[in-house]
């Protein structure tokens, strides 16, 4: 398995372009998440996904859109980037059940810088 | 509603010593609690968790978590740190009370072992 995915690694924006980062994984979860991570404010939930079709926003979202067409794939979209969103993104997946207590598998990360 | 908080930025300890990272957490129900460890340029690694059962939790690299239910809280702890577990450190919670789907992360603690 290769677990959780992201493309790509890095990606400098100028403000106003647009852009998605790509998140892929092959373990049949039915959970996915975008977060961002930022010096001093730890992991902040961008949305999430509880299933193909279902998306829901997290604690920042805005500036941000997702679709989950798939179970396998969760992209996050940047309408029009500002340097605010200069960040680390990671994507994250689970699977739920009582047995599992839902422990997440993270991507390697996408770093953006927005100039 | 959710919410964890690390008290410490940053724990420095010596190789050979005991190291304790401290958590302590809020939720109406009852909690899921995890650590996960970050490595420079890495994503997040799963590393313990508590669902039910035995207060004391042992997960990867010899780490394990006391679950105190009177207290609120699920410190971290090693008996003896090495240098290579000088990484970040997240303490994750998610309430198992109020369909939270997706589990609430800390702002992180930077352990740094010295040699």
């Amino acid at each position: 398995n290769a677990g959780v995915t992201q493309t790509p690694k890095f990606q400098v924006l100028k403000t106003g372009q647009s852009m998605t980062l790509q998140c892929a994984q092959d373990m049949n979860h039915e959970y996915m998440s975008w977060y961002r991570q930022d010096p001093g404010m730890g992991l902040r939930l961008i949305h999430y996904s509880v299933g193909a079709g279902i998306t829901d926003q997290g604690e920042v979202p805005n500036g941000y859109n997702v679709s989950r067409s798939t179970t396998e794939d969760f992209p996050l979209r940047l309408l029009s980037a500002a340097p605010s969103q200069t960040s680390v993104y990671f994507c994250a997946s689970s699977r739920p059940g009582q047995a599992e207590g839902h422990e997440q598998y993270f991507g390697p990360g996408t770093r953006l810088t927005v100039t | 509603a959710q919410s964890v908080a690390q008290p410490e930025d940053q724990v420095n300890v010596a190789e050979g010593n005991p190291l304790t990272v401290k958590c302590t957490y809020s939720v109406s129900g009852n909690p899921y609690l995890f650590w996960y460890v970050q490595y420079p340029n890495r994503g997040l690694q799963f590393l313990l968790k508590y669902i039910t059962g035995d207060n004391l939790v042992k997960g990867s690299y010899g780490f394990e978590a006391e679950f105190n239910k009177s207290q609120t809280s699920f410190h971290l702890k090693k008996p003896s740190a090495l240098v290579s577990d000088s990484a970040l450190y997240f303490c994750a919670v998610r309430d198992m009370k109020g369909g939270s789907y997706i589990p609430t992360f800390g702002r992180g603690t930077s352990l740094i072992v010295h040699p």
